[in-house]
């Protein structure tokens, strides 16, 4: 079946202007999560959404990073005037056993975000 | 708080080379552990993994057991060949939910 899917695969943007990226998980996971893979982090956590639970939001590293996930299915990360050290990809991942330590997670190939 | 350190890449390797990454970890329960791989331009992908203590997980020639007692979870692979240059990723799952992952390791196998 398709696996989870990421677009764009590719954003440039400006300093300062506001972007969203999508993620479409595989059909029937119940869990989605959101990554960043940067240089110098290596890759960090930001978001998780698990049915109609309240997400956790830990790992947003400002109060200019949002998510939401609409249906239970597709989600949406936005960056509201975004700086230079946005620059990363951006990664998602669906499971479909998200309460057990043992559940596998998904990558979608990212989203690479380059802010001038 | 739950921690992974993995050895410092790149490790460069010759074809057919006996391949060790070390990976150990700090988590205050039991958790589950992972390696993902990165091949060039692609996404991560699970490569193996194992969710006990003396479990050992395998996949495409390589090979990891959980070891409780030294709480590492080192990458082994006999014979290593130019298709396995990738950056490898050892990751932990504590009580569900979000994965911590060590640093990455970049693997150059060169023929």
């Amino acid at each position: 079946g398709a696996g989870v899917s990421q677009s764009p695969s590719n954003k440039v943007t400006e300093k300062g202007k506001d972007v969203e990226l999508r993620c479409d998980p595989i059909s029937g996971h119940t869990a989605l999560y959101w990554y960043r893979q940067s240089l110098g982090q290596g890759l960090e956590f930001l978001i998780y959404f698990q049915g109609n639970s309240a997400p956790d939001k830990s790992g947003l590293p400002s109060d200019r990073f949002s998510a939401e996930r609409t249906g239970g299915s597709v989600s949406t990360l936005t960056i509201q005037r975004t700086q230079q050290e946005d620059s990363a990809v951006y990664l998602c991942a669906s499971s479909s056993i998200p309460t057990s330590s043992t559940d596998t997670q998904y990558f979608g190939p990212g989203t690479r975000l380059t802010v001038l | 708080g739950d921690s992974v350190t993995q050895m410092e890449g790149p490790v460069t390797l010759s074809e057919e080379a006996f391949l060790t990454i070390n990976c150990t970890y700090t988590a205050t329960g039991y958790p589950s552990l992972f390696w993902y791989v990165q091949y060039p331009g692609e996404g991560l992908q699970l490569l193996l993994k194992a969710t006990k203590a003396d479990d050992k997980g395998s996949n495409k020639g390589f090979e990891a057991t959980y070891r409780k007692e030294t709480t590492s979870f080192h990458l082994e692979k006999g014979s290593v060949q130019v298709s396995d240059s990738a950056v490898y990723f050892c990751a932990l799952n504590y009580q569900g939910g979000k994965l911590i992952f060590g640093q990455g390791t970049e693997l150059s196998v060169k023929p």
